[in-house]
């Protein structure tokens, strides 16, 4: 099972600035299967990206995801209130199980 | 608009047997692997199984933590999945998601608490 290790386990920026979530697997992950979402208090999660970079319809641009093997990054390149929430990593591969990240809480400074 | 309804979540004593289902509308449903997600209360998402569409084999797969004790299935004419779950332990506690799709998930259900408790 591929263990997923997010950074930092809170993140206190202001609106406007940028954001750089991490996420680290144990083992590479096979075809760049990372998913990220963001949760909200009370709500279900959203996905955000696949495929390590592809946005998910409906996701504004200012949302990105790259990375490959065991390293992958989330960034929000300029903070909308909306978006203080709480986001998590997904590997997404073929075989079972899928696992998530602990998850990186970001709030607002 | 695709939309996914958690239903089914209660108290229930240790032991005891739940089920729970996931109504969707605005796709057809049979084309999709149905996903089954639980977070226990202040922690983070656990995936707990997946019943895939019949063009994948219609087969299920299952988290160790539940295996032999939880059963997913489908019915495809009615668009709606189970989740039944048996011998649950206070550890189930948590609030359990459907989600659409084979390995991530684009659509979630709003989710429904299952608390299992003496």
């Amino acid at each position: 099972e591929i263990v997923l290790t997010q950074s930092p386990g809170t993140l206190s920026l202001s609106p406007g600035e940028r954001a750089t979530l991490s996420c680290r697997a144990s083992q590479t992950v096979i075809g760049s299967s990372l998913a990220w979402y963001q949760q909200r208090p009370g709500q279900a999660p959203r996905l955000l990206i696949y495929d390590a970079s592809t946005r998910a319809t409906g996701i504004p641009d200012r949302f990105s995801g790259s990375g490959s093997g065991t390293d992958f990054t989330l960034t929000i390149s300029r903070l909308e209130p909306e978006d203080f929430a709480v986001y998590y990593c997904q590997q997404h591969g073929d075989s079972p199980p899928t696992t998530f990240g602990q998850g990186t809480k970001l709030e607002i400074k | 608009e695709v939309q996914l309804v958690d239903s089914g979540g209660d108290l229930v004593q240790p032991g005891r047997s739940l089920r729970l289902s996931c109504a969707a509308s605005g796709f057809t449903f049979g084309n999709y692997a149905v996903n089954w997600f639980r977070q226990a209360p202040g922690n983070g998402l656990e995936w707990v199984g997946v019943i895939r569409s019949k063009a994948h084999g219609g087969t299920t797969d299952y988290a160790a933590s539940v295996k032999d004790r939880f059963t997913i299935s489908r019915d495809d004419s009615k668009s709606i999945a189970f989740l039944q779950m048996n011998s649950l332990k206070t550890e189930d506690t948590a609030v359990y998601y459907c989600a659409r799709g084979r390995t991530w998930v684009d659509y979630w259900g709003q989710g429904t608490l299952v608390t299992v408790s003496s």
